[in-house]
């Protein structure tokens, strides 16, 4: 079967980090995305990786090992607008079929 | 404005009533894609098309009927409603790596 995990729910303080896990095991796997979703709206790409390692874009990074059907998204400098839910989704054959986790919403406090 | 467009917002049904929902995209882009999600569950793919005149299953896709005669329109057809069908509805649309959401159909069926 197929199967993606990340936590349900993270809390953290204004200006922290925190790294949201996901792991996946897939029939396919063609790369792993991430998106952030705000209550009520359309789910919003952040990152997407196809390859091994690290790649940051601003705030936000992303990593993956694919041998260990891992990855993790890094928030920095937490603030208020980041409070959501967060999406991973594992991109499993040609045909562009996403199979997503569940999300894991995450709490920003002042 | 370019993007995905989902038509209606919202609706409430009775139970047995029929309704179809409308995703219009204006970039062009071959590939579209209905999915459900559902609280505590993530995002699930109903049917998808990887171009006019073309249709697939999906994970979820029984009780829901698709139809993609037009490449920018691709529409999800709901038969017979039932409760279990109550759900938040996202199209998205894509070209090579990059995913485009609609801003969703919020449907209650009573």
């Amino acid at each position: 079967g197929q199967n993606i995990d990340q936590p349900t729910e993270m809390t953290a303080t204004e200006g922290a980090i925190v790294q949201i896990n996901c792991t996946y095991q897939t029939s396919g796997f063609n790369g792993l995305f991430w998106y952030q979703q705000h209550a009520g709206e359309a789910p919003t790409f952040l990152s997407y990786n196809v390859l091994d390692g690290l790649e940051e874009k601003g705030r936000f990074s992303s990593f993956l090992s694919r041998s260990k059907g891992y990855s993790y998204l890094l928030l920095k400098e937490l603030q208020m607008k980041d409070s959501a839910s967060y999406l991973c989704a594992a991109l499993t054959d040609s045909w562009g079929k996403l199979q997503f986790g569940a999300g894991t919403q995450v709490v920003v406090t002042p | 404005n370019a993007g995905v467009t989902q038509t209606p917002k919202f609706r409430v049904l009775k139970t047995g009533q029929s309704m179809t929902l409308l995703c219009a995209q204006d970039m062009n882009h071959e590939y579209m894609y209905w999915y459900r999600q559902d609280p505590g569950m993530g995002l699930r793919l109903i049917h998808y098309s990887v171009g006019e005149g073309t249709t697939a299953k999906g994970e979820v896709p029984d009780g829901y009927n698709v139809s993609r005669l037009k490449k920018q329109n691709f529409l999800l057809g709901l038969e017979s409603a039932a409760p279990s069908q109550t759900s938040v509805y996202f199209c998205a649309s894509r070209q090579s790596y990059g995913y485009t959401f609609g801003s969703g159909t919020r449907l209650t069926v009573v």
